[in-house]
């Protein structure tokens, strides 16, 4: 069963400071990645898809790498800013299901 | 397009009773899932259709959830009885291939008293 794990649960930075979120995961053999937000309340909003086959997607100020051998990615925001707060998450796709991490809850401090 | 639609936004019912929460996919689309999220669990994927037909319910935890999914731009999800422990938020999600982005509804917040 794939596990999915986001490391750190929380975080607080102040404007302007770059993210770095982290997921792993325990089997490779997948066929995409994605990563969402969530807002309070709210659904998922897609960020960015990255396949198999493929090591990093961007998305303006987002940048997602994917190591598949190793079970990770790294999703990068750049110079952050108070809208980015909301709660990011992993997932992970093999056959046709998605597995989630827990998410990561980021606040950007005006 | 106006995205997944989900109805209602919230619900507080007892025990006992018969909840029914509905979703409109995205015109198009031709998967539909139903999530569930809690805090202790976090995302579960409960059930799937394709072109209106369930694939996998192997997620849904007892026979008192059941799913339809009647036409290609309706579904529902049903829980007769609920019980306190089935309080939750309750995601539909489409998309127009098995492997590529899933797109969200707003999901419904359910309560059981």
């Amino acid at each position: 069963k794939q596990e999915v794990t986001q490391i750190p649960a929380a975080l607080s930075v102040p404007e302007g400071e770059n993210l770095v979120l982290n997921c792993s995961f325990t089997d490779s053999a997948i066929y995409n990645l994605q990563w969402f937000r969530q807002d309070p309340g709210k659904g998922l909003t897609s960020l960015l898809l990255i396949q198999s086959s493929q090591r990093e997607q961007t998305s303006g100020r987002l940048n997602a790498s994917l190591d598949k051998s190793s079970g990770r990615s790294t999703l990068y925001i750049a110079a952050s800013q108070p809208g980015d707060s909301a709660t990011y998450l992993c997932a992970v796709r093999d056959d046709y299901k998605l597995s989630f991490g827990a998410g990561t809850t980021v606040t950007v401090r005006a | 397009d106006a995205g997944v639609i989900q109805s209602p936004r919230h619900e507080v019912t007892e025990m006992g009773q018969e909840v029914t929460l509905r979703c409109k996919p995205i015109s198009g689309h031709d998967y539909l899932f139903w999530y569930r999220q809690t805090m202790m669990r976090g995302l579960e994927l409960l059930i799937y259709f394709n072109n209106n037909v369930p694939i996998d319910d192997s997620g849904m935890p007892e026979d008192r959830f059941s799913a339809k999914m009647p036409n290609a731009s309706f579904s529902t999800l049903k829980i007769q009885p609920s019980e306190p422990r089935d309080s939750a938020v309750y995601f539909c999600a489409s998309s127009d291939s098995l492997l590529e982005t899933q797109y969200f509804g707003p999901g419904t917040r359910l309560l059981v008293l």
